[in-house]
């Protein structure tokens, strides 16, 4: 059984670029999530996904966007990159739906983004 | 909003001694979970132990076990035994079980000394 994969580990990218993150789910799982990581700081919830449909949603405003995929990978689009936006961008997978409430997660080791 | 305090930035233990993590957190549901994720300097975060919101009984896993103190909101984790592969960022995670939101503290830094 896989892991999740998350590319690429670091980018680096000028303020008011567009950036996608890239998350490849453990084999058989259907949610994904995606979370900011500020330096020094806790995971920020951003959105999940479910069978290719938003499943939820954190504080955050809709320059975050995001596709899952029939295979149930996954992307994180970031549009009008600000330099707060800098941070380690987690994503996390689980199946089926209700595990993840659980704890069913598996975390991959982040995209290091660095606006400049 | 639920939210989730770490009030201890950094703590440190030696090896073989017992550390306890301290974790308090709000929410008006009555649904959730509760957990401590481990976060070593490789950067992918690690489930470590999890509580169910309605379970009276204390979770534990091995050397890992939490005093759950539903009324005051409390969630604290004691790691018995230090051992140096302990040493790591440890996060307080609450996921509300209705609206699916999941909302991690700021973690505590976790030094075993030889």
């Amino acid at each position: 059984e896989t892991g999740v994969t998350q590319s690429p580990t670091h980018l680096i990218k000028t303020r008011g670029q567009q950036v996608t993150l890239r998350c490849s789910s453990q084999s058989g799982h259907n949610t994904v999530s995606w979370y900011q990581q500020a330096l020094g700081q806790g995971p920020q919830f951003i959105f999940q996904y479910y069978r290719e449909e938003e499943n939820g949603r954190g504080n955050f405003p809709p320059r975050f966007s995001g596709l899952q995929f029939p295979n149930y990978s996954s992307e994180l689009n970031v549009n009008a990159l600000e330099l707060d936006d800098s941070a380690l961008y987690l994503c996390a997978s689980s199946s089926p739906q209700r595990e993840w409430v659980s704890g069913g997660y598996t975390f991959g080791s982040g995209t290091r983004l660095t606006v400049v | 909003a639920q939210t989730v305090t770490q009030s201890q930035p950094e703590m440190s233990v030696q090896e073989a001694e017992t550390v306890t993590l301290s974790c308090t957190y709000d929410t008006s549901e009555s649904n959730y979970y509760l957990f401590w994720y481990k976060q070593p300097p490789s950067r992918q975060m690690i489930l470590v132990i999890r509580q169910e919101a309605y379970k009276q009984q204390n979770a534990t896993e091995n050397r890992f076990s939490v005093n759950f103190q539903k009324a005051a909101k409390s969630f604290s984790l004691k790691i018995s035994d230090s051992q140096l592969g302990d040493t790591a960022m440890y996060f307080c995670a609450l996921i509300n079980t209705n609206a699916g939101k999941s909302t991690f503290g700021d973690g505590t830094t976790l030094t075993v000394k030889p």
